[in-house]
């Protein structure tokens, strides 16, 4: 199985401020990448999906690929009590198959 | 109301059962996946389907059976021979390679 690492926390960021995550991944030929949301006890959501290099911005969230240092970051901004969460970062392996990253437990404190 | 169903929400066993989980998908969606997720870690694939009638192992596909006889439906038994089964099991579908998986609500199975 590829390998994808992602600090697992928790970051603690004020409400207000931009909370910043961080995934690397083992496999130079992935194509696809993925960060999903999962409240504690639920199952994950997606929240953002980012294919070719640079930034992509969805609302509040930002995703950031990397693929010559292998790695894609996500940016959550006006951080939120609701964003606290557990980020999943998932990456396709090269064929059906999506490599999950342990998660980073996000806590926004009001 | 498109999405992924899955049964029961909570599901309870006594060691040396086997049971089944159901996982239901109205999106048309032509891969699905089988993970279980355990406290503190992340998902781990047990099985997936690329189409009808075709799977293959995961990760962890030891003590653990799927069939998929329809497209829409994909259900995962947990056989005796898992050593460890509690664990909240996950069900999602994408509509093809490289695209994003789409999860359902989850089982939460204890076994004792």
């Amino acid at each position: 199985q590829k390998e994808v690492e992602q600090n697992s926390g928790p970051l603690s960021v004020p409400e207000g401020a931009i909370a910043s995550l961080n995934c690397t991944y083992s496999d130079r030929v992935s194509q696809s990448f993925f960060w999903y949301r999962q409240y504690s006890g639920k199952s994950p959501e997606l929240i953002m999906s980012i294919y070719s290099n640079g930034d992509k911005e969805d609302g509040r969230f930002t995703a950031q690929l990397n693929k010559a240092s292998q790695y894609v970051s996500l940016l959550i901004r006006d951080s939120q009590p609701s964003d606290s969460a557990t980020y999943l970062c998932a990456v396709n392996e090269n064929d059906y198959k999506l490599s999950f990253g342990a998660g980073t437990t996000v806590t926004v404190r009001a | 109301d498109g999405g992924i169903t899955q049964s029961p929400k909570y599901l309870f066993r006594k060691e040396g059962q086997n049971v089944t989980l159901s996982c239901e998908q109205n999106l048309n969606h032509d891969a699905m996946y089988w993970y279980r997720q355990d406290p503190g870690q992340g998902l781990r694939l047990i099985y997936y389907s690329q189409i009808v009638n075709d799977f293959q192992k995961g990760d962890i596909a030891e003590g653990y059976s799927v069939s998929r006889e329809k497209k829409e439906s994909f259900p995962l038994t947990v056989t005796s021979a898992q050593k460890n089964p509690t664990a909240f099991y996950l069900c999602a579908s994408s509509i093809s390679w490289g695209n994003p998986q789409y999860f359902g609500p989850g089982t939460r199975l204890t076994v004792t």
